[in-house]
């Protein structure tokens, strides 16, 4: 069974500081994942997915399938950047595309 | 584009009682999700359609829980009667090249 693990319930850093939101995974086959974002007042929604291997708002993640993560980094926080981050895994392949989320991580930057 | 809608935003009710929520997705997307996710947890995926038919109902608790999309657009998601432990947000996603867009979601309370 498939299934994401966020450690981290909440993390608090201060701006201009690294952080890190980390994310392991367990999938027998070849994962997609993702880390999906929902600022306050707002809907959940995409922030990067693996695949593309790009840079959102300052934000990287890469896929190491032998440590089975997926963290979440950006080297100087901003307090823009406070929100809840959620990490997935999706199926490949078929029609049954689906994804599983972790429990989520509230990240707050301080001024 | 118009992003996935849903209906109402809020409820109240009593536990026993019953509850539908409303659902339109993003136009043109075939697949449409159904998630509960309970304060201080990730979502939860309850029913996947494509197009008007169900691809995966397998954690939807079918003795009290039922959705239909009847057209293959707009869904609906049911809870009766309800219990206590329904009280979540109910989030509906469309998706398009792997990507979930996610409405504003029902919160639901169950006293």
């Amino acid at each position: 069974a498939q299934r994401v693990t966020q450690p981290e319930k909440l993390l608090s850093v201060f701006k201009g500081a690294p952080v890190e939101l980390k994310c392991n995974y367990s999938y027998s086959g070849s994962p997609e994942l993702f880390w999906y974002v929902q600022y306050s007042r707002q809907r959940l929604q995409l922030l990067l997915r693996h695949i593309s291997r790009e840079s959102i708002k300052g934000f990287t993640a890469d896929l190491n399938k032998g440590e089975t993560s997926f963290h979440l980094k950006k080297p100087f926080a901003q307090e823009e950047d406070s929100a809840m981050y959620y990490c997935a895994l999706g199926d490949s392949g078929g029609s049954n595309y689906k994804l599983t989320f972790g429990k989520g991580t509230l990240l707050t930057v301080n001024p | 584009e118009a992003g996935v809608a849903q209906s109402p935003r809020y409820k109240i009710i009593e536990k026993r009682q019953s509850v539908a929520f409303w659902c339109n997705p993003i136009s043109g997307h075939a697949t449409l999700y159904w998630y509960q996710q309970i304060l201080g947890q990730g979502p939860k995926l309850l029913i996947q359609f494509q197009n008007n038919g169900v691809v995966d109902d397998s954690q939807l608790p079918k003795d009290r829980f039922s959705a239909e999309r009847l057209k293959g657009v707009d869904s609906t998601l049911k809870i009766q009667p309800a219990k206590l432990e329904d009280s979540a947000v109910y989030l509906c996603a469309s998706t398009r090249y792997g990507e979930l867009f996610f409405g504003e979601g029902s919160r639901l309370t169950v006293l």
